[in-house]
C-alpha cells in the first residue's frame, strides 16, 4: 500500500491565484482530513468527510473548499491564495470506526507570496 | 475536550527510557488519552492511546494515574530516529470527534 500520498510537495503561488491539493489513499478508509500547520503552532482541522459524498467545516475552513467524489481522493482547493495560507498542509486519513487513529500524508509546503 | 499540559523540550540519551509526561487533570470519564508524533518534515505518527488502563505496542507503553489526571508516555530503548515532536491529545472516543493539535513536547535524543 502506498498509504496517503500528496501532491504537489512543494507550491509557490502568487497572491490570488488558487490552486488544488491533491490528496488520495488506497487504504480504503472512509474519513479524510486536511490540516494545517504554522510554525509554533499545532495543527489545525480545515476540512473533514467521513464518507464519500459528505464533507464538514473545520476549525480554520474559511478560503477553502473540499469535496469527496470517491473514496480515495480529497483534494483541498485554495480558491484566491493570500500570504495567510503560507503553510504545510498535511491529509489523513482512518477508518470511520477509529477516527482518532489517523494516518497521514508526507504533507505539502505552500508559500504564497 | 480537557487541556493537557506537556513540557516544551526534553533531552534524553540514546539508549536509555524516554519518559514523556502529560497532565490533563480536568479530563472526564469518557475522555481518551492519545499520542502521536511528529518526526521533523514529515506527518504525524499515532503512537498509542488508553482510556485508564495502562496500555503497551510495539512503539511504545502508556501509564496514567489511578486519578488520571496525568499519563506518561514511555519509549523503553529511545534511538536517534525517536527524536521527534510528541503530543498528548485528551478526547472522547465517541461520536465525530476530531483531533486537536498542542504544541507538543519536543523530545531530543543524545547520541
Amino acid at each position: 500500500n502506498a498509504g496517503v500520498t500528496q501532491t504537489p510537495k512543494f507550491q509557490v503561488l502568487k497572491t490570488g491565484q488558487s490552486m488544488t491539493l491533491q490528496c488520495a489513499q488506497d487504504m480504503n478508509h472512509e474519513y479524510m482530513s486536511w490540516y494545517r500547520q504554522d510554525p509554533g503552532m499545532g495543527l489545525r482541522l480545515i476540512h473533514y468527510s467521513v464518507g464519500a459524498g459528505i464533507t464538514d467545516q473545520g476549525e480554520v475552513p474559511n478560503g477553502y473548499n473540499v469535496s469527496r467524489s470517491t473514496t480515495e481522493d480529497f483534494p483541498l482547493r485554495l480558491l484566491s491564495a493570500a500570504p495567510s495560507q503560507t503553510s504545510v498542509y498535511f491529509c489523513a486519513s482512518s477508518y470511520y470506526g477509529r477516527v482518532l487513529e489517523q494516518y497521514f500524508g508526507p504533507g505539502t509546503r505552500l508559500t504564497v507570496t | 475536550d480537557a487541556k493537557t499540559t506537556q513540557p516544551p523540550s526534553m533531552d534524553c540519551a540514546e539508549g536509555r527510557a524516554a519518559n514523556l509526561p502529560c497532565n490533563h487533570s480536568t479530563i472526564s470519564g469518557n475522555e481518551y488519552v492519545y499520542w502521536y508524533r511528529q518526526i521533523h518534515s514529515q506527518g504525524p505518527q499515532y503512537i498509542i492511546h488508553g482510556l485508564k488502563n495502562n496500555e503497551t505496542n510495539e512503539m511504545a507503553s502508556l501509564i496514567i494515574t489511578e486519578d488520571r489526571k496525568s499519563s506518561t508516555l514511555i519509549l523503553p530503548h529511545a534511538t536517534l530516529r525517536d527524536t521527534a515532536v510528541y503530543y498528548c491529545i485528551v478526547i472522547s472516543n465517541f461520536g465525530n470527534e476530531k483531533l486537536t493539535f498542542g504544541t507538543g513536547t519536543r523530545l531530543t535524543i543524545i547520541p
